[in-house]
């Protein structure tokens, strides 16, 4: 079990441009979330996948935000012309969804995005 | 939008001491979550309680769930200098699947370990 792993740790941009982040889950979880954190607050929901399809997506997803999950392996979140206000850490999570297993996500280290 | 609230937001306590945080939250849920947060890394689960479930063990943890006052306590006994980091709480609904939708967590309690 390698655990959820994200690339890039971090990523520096500017202002306008876009970029794309990539997920990878624990193998066999069939569920995968994004969270976005800023400083000083926990974690807020955006978006997740049951195996390829998108279940759920939160307000806070705007029409610049799309996120990916083509073959219900890893998922891509891409955000287009990006803003300052975009700049937080984006955390994946993933899960073995079951009746009995109460669901319990797992998360990566995250990826640290800067918009200057 | 945030529905726990941690209390306190800051706790200091010397090693070898109980550090107790608590979670209020707003809505029903099917299960609270508890998680660690070491500075600018993810989050480690620590531990999950259902909404039917009253009081959970996990080694050096303990975790009580009232539904009747939507609040929740997390206690970590003779704490360490390792326990230093933030804590959230993170509330899970049911989907029509029946399986947890999207976490909704509160801004966490950073725990200071005096060594």
């Amino acid at each position: 079990d390698t655990g959820v792993s994200q690339n890039p740790r971090h990523k520096i941009t500017k202002r306008g441009q876009n970029v794309t982040f990539r997920c990878d889950p624990i193998s066999e979880h069939n569920r995968l979330y994004w969270y976005r954190q800023t400083l000083g607050q926990g974690p807020e929901f955006l978006t997740y996948f049951q195996n390829e399809a998108q279940l759920e997506k939160s307000r806070l997803l705007s029409d610049r935000f799309s996120a990916e999950r083509p073959k219900g392996s890893f998922s891509t979140l891409e955000i287009q012309r990006t803003e300052q206000g975009d700049s937080a850490m984006y955390l994946c999570a993933s899960s073995l969804f079951s009746p009995r297993s109460g669901d319990t996500q797992y998360f990566g280290p995250g990826t640290r995005l800067t918009v200057l | 939008s945030q529905q726990g609230e941690e209390d306190p937001q800051a706790l200091s306590i010397q090693e070898g001491e109980n550090a107790t945080m608590n979670c209020s939250y707003k809505t029903s849920i099917n299960n609270l979550q508890w998680y660690r947060q070491n500075s600018g890394r993810g989050l480690v689960h620590l531990i999950l309680i259902r909404s039917n479930e009253r009081e959970k063990h996990s080694g050096r943890l303990r975790v009580t769930l009232d539904t009747s006052k939507k609040s929740s306590s997390l206690l970590i006994t003779a704490s360490r200098a390792a326990d230093t980091a933030s804590y959230f709480c993170a509330t899970g609904t049911m989907d029509s699947g029946g399986g947890a939708d999207g976490l909704t967590f509160g801004k966490g309690t950073h725990l200071i370990i005096q060594p």
